[in-house]
Formats: C-alpha cells, structure tokens, sequence
C-alpha cells in the first residue's frame, strides 16, 4: 500500500500569509494526487486533481505542484475562510489519504 | 445538479454487519466512466478510502478491510449500497460517499460529496 505523509500537521497564519503544505508519497505516484479541503463539520471538497489542475470554481489563490513522490499545496494569500483541514490523495494504486493539515487562522 | 445522500443506522452493535445507502440524483450509473467511492472518518481522525465502484461494475476494495466489505449499486434505484460485516467500536466513523470522475482516463477524483452519516459502534 502507498502511504501519504503530510506535513506539517497543523500551522497558523494570519489572513493574507502565503500557506504551504508538503505532501510525500511512499514510491513514486507521477502526478496521480488530488488534494480536498474540509472545513468543520462538513464533507470534503474537491481543490486540485492530477497535482496542479484547479477544479472548477476553486479560487485562484489555491495552487498545486509536484510528481514523483514530493507534492506541494499553496494558499497564496490566505484568507478568513480557508480555516479547514487539507488533505492529500493519491489514486496510482487503489487510493489513500495523507492524514490532513489544519491550518487555523491566527 | 449532483447530489449524493447517505443512509443507515446510526447504532450498530459489536459484531454486527452494517448497511449503508448512497441515493444520489443528476448523473446515473449506467453512463460509461461513470463510479461511486466510499470513504469514512472517525471522529478526530483522517478520511480513509474504503471502497468503489464503477458504471461496468467493477470493485476495488482497501486492502485493509477488503475481507469485510462489500459494494454493489442498483442503477434503476440510482443506489450504491455498502456493506461492512463484523462490526467493531474502531469502526465508529461518519461515513460518505462520493461521485467519483475520471475513472476512463484512469485519473479518478471525487468531486461531489455526500453530506456524511454518523455511524457508532456500541453494545
């Protein structure tokens, strides 16, 4: 089984910071890896699929990069709303999560 | 619109098998690349995969619990329907179900999203 680390598990930032959060893969995946937010209490919501393509409707300031085994997930400019758990999902064998980031806002 | 709601028991007891239905409305099953996942949550953890199935009915399974679920989907009844057997309190998640895109391209993603049922395991 593919295993995803996240990092790191939780970070504060004030509104308008640049966020950065690293998703690493056990073996080597491309660029199979989407990434989901989840904001409490809610479901998760679809942000990047195939690493770096921004689903429809998805504000800019949400980015994604990365293959092979090292993933990068960026807010540019973090806002009130972005308080959410993030995580990491890769589909090169059957699927798994990465075990999320909390970004809270300070 | 896609829409997808999940529901089932709320309690089950240890040892129990657990039955849960995705109802969903504004795609059908029967359309080629087509597939609905399952994934849960327990509370305070990470989201885990558990299960999908595609339009041509196709299964896949996690490794971890492959030997206790099932999967299957009426398509006339625009219903998937999960099974999970031998239920134990580490079980106890809210559980979704997803529609899931881009299985054709062997590029799944999960872009609609049910709104959860909790689900506790407890004697």
């Amino acid at each position: 089984d593919i295993q995803m680390t996240q990092s790191p598990s939780s970070l504060s930032a004030s509104v308008g910071d640049r966020v950065t959060i690293t998703c690493q893969a056990s073996q080597d995946i491309s660029n199979y890896l989407n990434w989901y937010q989840q904001k409490p209490g809610k479901a998760p919501k679809l942000l990047i699929y195939d690493a770096s393509n921004l689903e429809t409707g998805v504000p800019s300031r949400f980015s994604g990069s990365g293959s092979g085994t090292v993933f990068t997930f960026t807010i540019s400019s973090l806002q009130p709303e972005d308080l959410a758990t993030y995580y990491c999902q890769q589909y090169d064998n059957l699927l798994s999560f990465g075990g999320g980031t909390k970004v809270e806002i300070k | 619109q896609v829409t997808l709601r999940e529901s089932g028991p709320a309690l089950v007891k240890p040892t129990q098998t657990l039955t849960l239905t995705c109802t969903f409305s504004g795609f059908s099953l029967s359309s080629r690349g087509m597939s609905v996942s399952w994934i849960r949550q327990p509370p305070g953890k990470a989201l885990e995969w558990l299960a999908r199935i595609d339009w041509n009915d196709d299964k896949y399974y996690t490794t971890s619990l492959r030997t206790r679920l099932t999967i299957s989907k009426d398509t006339s009844k625009n219903q998937v329907v999960l099974t999970m057997t031998n239920m134990d309190p580490v079980d106890t998640a809210t559980y979704y179900c997803a529609r899931v895109l881009g299985v054709r391209e062997l590029r799944p993603r999960m872009d609609v999203w049910g709104q959860g049922t909790t689900v506790t395991v407890s004697s």
